[in-house]
């Protein structure tokens, strides 16, 4: 099954404390991206990848890292979390630019 | 330059009516137009996508108008049905993979 798995699905966390959410598709897809969706504001991009070793910033980058060292692999790395990353993330692939991207099922993390 | 403007923020519709949902951008470099329908507890799916060389596109009871020169495109539902209830997300790419999203628009057909 065609499919972007997100692990954990839920996460509690304490500010400071450095976490990785993963990210992986089976899709063979050149491009992976990963959202933050909190109330009001939509979805908002964070980073974005094109390809294996090539990554730019979204809207919202402040905060995160991500790497691309494999195809189907986009882990995004929190090294110091705070209250204000508190929020729903979603990781999406899509096999080309010009085409719809497939979401996983959404990370819900809460930093304390 | 990056903004997608969506309204209206909520929308009421009786079953069988017609759902609107509106876009606007600025940036003319956009040139991929996807609408997402999300529902409680999962990620955004794909509805339906245009590119902005086309004025119009149909699938089923979906349609998304687009004005090019106006910067505007829309999503039509037609014969509204209560299973449509869900969240609608318009977005617009950019090369590279960087796509902007609207803030969404709350659709409940009452029965």
């Amino acid at each position: 099954e065609a499919q972007v798995t997100q692990n954990p699905r839920y996460l509690i966390t304490v500010t400071g404390k450095k976490l990785t959410v993963t990210c992986s598709q089976n899709m063979n897809h050149e491009y992976m991206s990963w959202y933050r969706q909190d109330p009001g504001l939509g979805l908002r991009q964070i980073y974005y990848s094109m390809n294996v070793e090539v990554t730019d910033k979204g809207d919202v980058p402040e905060g995160y890292k991500v790497s691309r060292k494999e195809k189907r692999n986009f882990p995004l790395i929190l090294e110091s979390p705070s209250p204000n990353q508190t929020s729903l993330y979603f990781c999406a692939s899509s096999l080309q630019r010009q085409t719809g991207q497939y979401f996983g099922p959404g990370t819900r993390l809460t930093v304390t | 330059q990056q903004q997608v403007k969506q309204s209206p923020q909520s929308l009421i519709v009786q079953k069988g009516g017609i759902s609107i949902i509106n876009c606007a951008y600025e940036n003319t470099a956009f040139d991929y137009f996807p609408w997402y329908q999300q529902f409680p507890g999962k990620g955004p799916a794909l509805l339906i996508a245009i590119r902005p060389d086309v004025s119009e596109k149909k699938e089923g009871r979906f349609t998304i108008s687009f004005n090019k020169s106006a910067k505007q495109f829309s999503l039509h539902i037609m014969d509204s049905q209560p299973g449509d209830s869900a969240t609608y997300f318009c977005a617009a790419n950019l090369n590279a993979g960087k796509s902007t999203f609207g803030d969404g628009t709350t659709l409940t057909v009452k029965p």
